[in-house]
């Protein structure tokens, strides 16, 4: 079966500082693979997408970036966090083509 | 441009008693998806229920239905004989290209 991994589960980082939160998929070969930000109270956004190795699409601009190295290994990266960064980072798969998406445990990020 | 909304930020129901949560949604497309994700309080996103918009008729998992209205964009969800268990968010979505859009959730209480 397929699972997806998040890690950190919990970091907290000062501002100007670099980020990077990784998620891996097992179970499946060439998934689509995803990053939302979930502000306190709030829906999810979606930051980026891939569709495949090397291949990011960004949704929101900001001081974000993604990064797929590997076929199951999707990265979050930031080189100065703000304190607007601060939220709960969620990775999501799909398999390719379909709809429905399943979510790892998430990241809570808080910037002080 | 895609939207979702959600207008009960927060409901309770009794134990053993049903609940409907209600979702609305804007799009201009023809052939789409619709889910309701449930998000517990380790904030990991779960899948209650998935219905493909180009199906009339209402999908169903154990006491998760939906009452799905093409022609409203109504997509509500119905939990029959609830648990505490059930005590939650939940967030409806849409499916379009790559990408989903979340409500901005409803909180369920559920009252022993």
């Amino acid at each position: 079966s397929q699972t997806i991994h998040q890690w950190p589960a919990t970091l907290v980082q000062p501002v100007g500082s670099p980020l990077s939160l990784e998620c891996t998929v097992e179970g499946t070969s060439n998934p689509n693979l995803y990053w939302y930000r979930q502000a306190a109270g709030r829906g999810l956004q979606l930051l980026f997408y891939s569709v495949g190795i090397g291949q990011i699409s960004s949704e929101v601009p900001q001081n974000l970036s993604a990064s797929r190295p590997q076929d199951r290994q999707f990265i979050l990266s930031s080189k100065k966090l703000l304190l607007s960064d601060s939220g709960f980072y969620l990775c999501a798969w799909s398999v390719a083509g379909t709809d429905t998406q399943y979510f790892g445990p998430g990241t809570r990020l808080t910037v002080l | 441009a895609q939207t979702v909304t959600q207008s009960q930020p927060e409901m309770s129901v009794q134990e053993a008693e049903t609940v409907t949560l209600s979702c609305t949604y804007d799009t201009s497309e023809s052939d789409y998806y619709l889910f309701w994700y449930k998000q517990p309080p380790s904030r990991q996103m779960i899948l209650v229920i998935r219905q493909e918009a180009y199906k009339q008729q209402n999908a169903t998992e154990n006491r998760f239905s939906v009452n799905f209205q093409k022609a409203a964009k109504s997509f509500s969800l119905k939990i029959s004989d609830s648990q505490l268990g059930d005590a939650a968010m939940y967030f409806c979505a849409y499916v379009g290209a790559n990408n989903l859009f979340f409500g901005t959730g409803t909180r369920l209480t559920v009252i022993p």
